[in-house]
């Protein structure tokens, strides 16, 4: 069965810098939620969308934003890069019918330099 | 959400059933318990989840006391590939876009 899909699985930046991550929905999913997850720590929640608009925030910096486009797929903007943004990042999506369960990509594993 | 609690490590020999723990006290009626696991640095993986009565997959079992207070995951047959941090997770939903919070979980080492 297709999965989530996250692009790029690793991406190397320097303080300071932008970057942005994708996230590609199980088909059919219209909800997409990002995670953030430190070395040694547990997933954090940050934002999520339904049907393309925000439906939840959580501990997302303002330097962060995120979209979620009409075929679905999602974007993570994350600007002014320091180093305490390295960490492994996750997406998830679901159907928006209520008592359907979160399905993870793989991530994308950030190193800031 | 209601918050969980639970034990930080658990070992297994392989072949063993895994019976993992988990309190959820303060459980409100419309609260689901979610079971995830993740193996080193890999996406979390869902496992199960319920609502009250005991349910059970491929994957797993869920029992959840009548008080609703507790819940136990249970892996069958563990093996080598089952060693993972797991989460028991208490959500709403009442809507399509409950988010999943993570508390530490269970370190879960199934040995030879």
């Amino acid at each position: 069965a297709a999965g989530v899909i996250q692009s790029p699985r690793h991406l190397i930046k320097e303080k300071r810098e932008t970057a942005t991550l994708k996230c590609y929905p199980i088909p059919r999913h219209d909800t997409v939620y990002w995670y953030q997850q430190g070395p040694g720590q547990d997933p954090q929640f940050l934002i999520s969308f339904y049907e393309k608009m925000q439906s939840d925030k959580g501990s997302i910096p303002d330097r962060f934003s995120a979209q979620q486009f009409s075929d679905y797929h999602s974007e993570l903007n994350m600007s002014s890069l320091e180093l305490g943004d390295s960490a492994l990042y996750f997406c998830a999506s679901s159907l928006g019918a209520s008592n359907q369960p979160q399905h993870f990509g793989d991530g994308t594993r950030l190193s800031i330099l | 959400d209601a918050k969980t609690t639970q034990p930080p490590s658990m070992d297994c020999a392989e072949g063993r059933a895994a019976n993992l723990p988990c309190n959820h006290s303060t459980i409100s009626g419309n609260e689901y318990v979610y079971w995830y696991r993740q193996i080193h640095s890999q996406g979390p993986q869902y496992i199960i989840h319920g609502l009250k009565n005991n349910e059970t997959n491929e994957m797993a079992s869920l029992i959840i006391t009548e008080d609703r207070k507790s819940s136990t995951l249970i892996l069958p047959h563990a093996t080598l590939r089952d060693t993972a941090v797991y989460y028991c997770i208490v959500k709403f939903d009442g809507s399509g876009y409950s988010t999943l919070t993570f508390g530490k979980g269970t370190m879960l080492l199934v040995s030879p």
